[in-house]
């Protein structure tokens, strides 16, 4: 079936933007989460759904980003007043069980 | 707070050399370990896991690793590796299912 789908795959804005990053997971999928990928770094965690409410956003850096899940499926993050420092590229995964999570392609942000 | 640690953070073999990748993590209680994949162009890939059991677990592509509690480590291996094995390797912790927490993950270039 298919797998986790990002969009779009590339972004670029100029800083002080509002961007918004959207996630299809595999479907059936209720678990969905957000991580953000910086050069030479692992994936750091940003925020956990299950079904529509986030269920951890503990990794959120700030309250510029926000990120919805109104329907259980599709998710957006959404970033405000975008800073030079938001460039990464931004990793969505889905998971059925909770323990094996599935990536998506990821976008890759670059904040000019 | 959890944290992983990967030793090396580029690795070079030469094809048929043996790989060990090494992996520690800091949390004493009950962890689920994990190590994905990223292939050149390609999204993470989940190599193996380990939830419980036989500590040395199997993957795909010949890829194993063993868990040692006593010493907080989940190191990678492969006898053998080819010139296809050149990607980056994650590895990754869950301490209730949920969120992971990766390594800063380690370069494999693998010399035809």
């Amino acid at each position: 079936g298919a797998g986790v789908s990002q969009t779009p795959s590339n972004k670029v804005t100029e800083k002080g933007k509002y961007v918004e990053l959207r996630c299809d997971p595999i479907s059936g999928h209720t678990a969905l989460y957000w991580y953000r990928q910086s050069l030479g770094q692992g994936p750091e965690f940003l925020i956990y759904f299950q079904g529509t409410g986030a269920a951890d956003d503990s990794g959120l850096p700030n309250d510029r980003f926000f990120a919805v899940r109104p329907e259980g499926s599709v998710s957006t993050l959404k970033i405000q007043r975008t800073e030079r420092g938001d460039s990464a590229v931004y990793l969505c995964a889905s998971s059925l069980t909770g323990n094996e999570q599935f990536f998506g392609p990821g976008t890759r942000l670059t904040v000019l | 707070a959890q944290s992983v640690s990967q030793h090396n953070h580029h690795v070079i073999l030469s094809e048929a050399a043996s790989l060990e990748l090494g992996c520690n993590y800091s949390y004493g209680g009950t962890v689920n370990l994990f190590w994905y994949v990223q292939y050149p162009g390609q999204h993470l890939q989940l190599l193996l896991k380990y939830f419980s059991g036989d500590p040395l677990v199997k993957g795909i592509k010949g890829f194993e690793a063993e868990f040692i509690k006593s010493k907080f480590s989940f190191n990678l291996r492969k006898p053998s590796v080819q010139w296809s094995d050149t990607a980056e390797y994650f590895c990754a912790v869950t301490e209730y299912g949920n969120k992971l927490v990766f390594g800063a993950g380690t370069i494999l270039r693998v010399k035809s």
